[in-house]
């Protein structure tokens, strides 16, 4: 069956310091889609990245970068630097391509606190 | 990225009446979902909007409950109806805008108190 689990709910920590959200996914689908949302308190989400599953290099992206590991089944985010305006909810997703519904299954979340 | 809207931003209404949310796309878009989180909890779907037919409902979610429409390829509305306490949450609209991509897009949300 398919699941996201975003084990940490939340996690607090200082201005500069680097962060790292941790995603665990489980999927029978060889095509799938792993997908990081952020929810800042004004309650949007923001995207921030995509990635399938035939592709695995790492991504960075300024000071976010996201560790893809299919054997592990994980997909983690690291903020390195982290501000203040980093605070959020964020989101971990997986979308199977062969359920043909383009539906998403979300994780429960991991609440970031940075304090300044 | 296309600019997607909702209104109301947020609203407070009364246990029993119902209440209609509009998702607008500047730019047409091949599907388009509805989301509700409630209080502290992760994004749940509650259907797809499809273009000129029915809504397609996830497990736990009725038309009767929660109506949507999307008469064109950049509007849709969902209605929650016979409200509750229990209906208070955020709902999102996302939308995805072609075959070739799985990514979807999340408008801001409506912000829902129920009393």
């Amino acid at each position: 069956a398919q699941k996201v689990t975003q084990a940490q709910t939340e996690i607090s920590v200082v201005e500069k310091e680097d962060v790292t959200l941790d995603c665990v996914y489980e999927t029978r689908d060889t095509t799938y889609y792993l997908f990081w949302y952020k929810q800042p308190p004004s309650g949007e989400l923001v995207f921030l990245i995509r990635r399938n599953s035939f592709d695995e290099q790492n991504e960075i992206s300024g000071r976010y970068s996201w560790n893809f590991q299919k054997s592990t089944s994980s997909f983690n985010f690291t903020i390195t630097a982290s501000q203040v305006v980093d605070s959020a909810v964020y989101f971990c997703a997986l979308s199977e391509a062969s359920s043909g519904t383009y539906k998403y299954i979300f994780g429960t979340g991991t609440r970031l606190k940075v304090l300044a | 990225s296309a600019v997607i809207s909702q209104k109301p931003s947020r609203d407070i209404c009364q246990r029993g009446t119902s209440l209609t949310i509009q998702c607008q796309v500047d730019s047409q878009v091949t599907m388009m979902f509805w989301y509700r989180q409630q209080p502290g909890q992760s994004l749940t779907l509650i259907a797809t909007a499809n273009q000129g037919s029915e809504a397609t409902y996830e497990s736990g979610f009725v038309i009767d409950k929660f109506p949507i429409s999307r008469p064109n390829l950049t509007f849709s509305t969902l209605t929650v109806s016979n409200m509750s306490p229990e209906d208070s949450s955020i709902y999102l609209c996302s939308v995805r805008y072609g075959l070739e991509t799985d990514t979807q897009y999340f408008g801001p949300g409506t912000r829902l108190t129920v009393l």
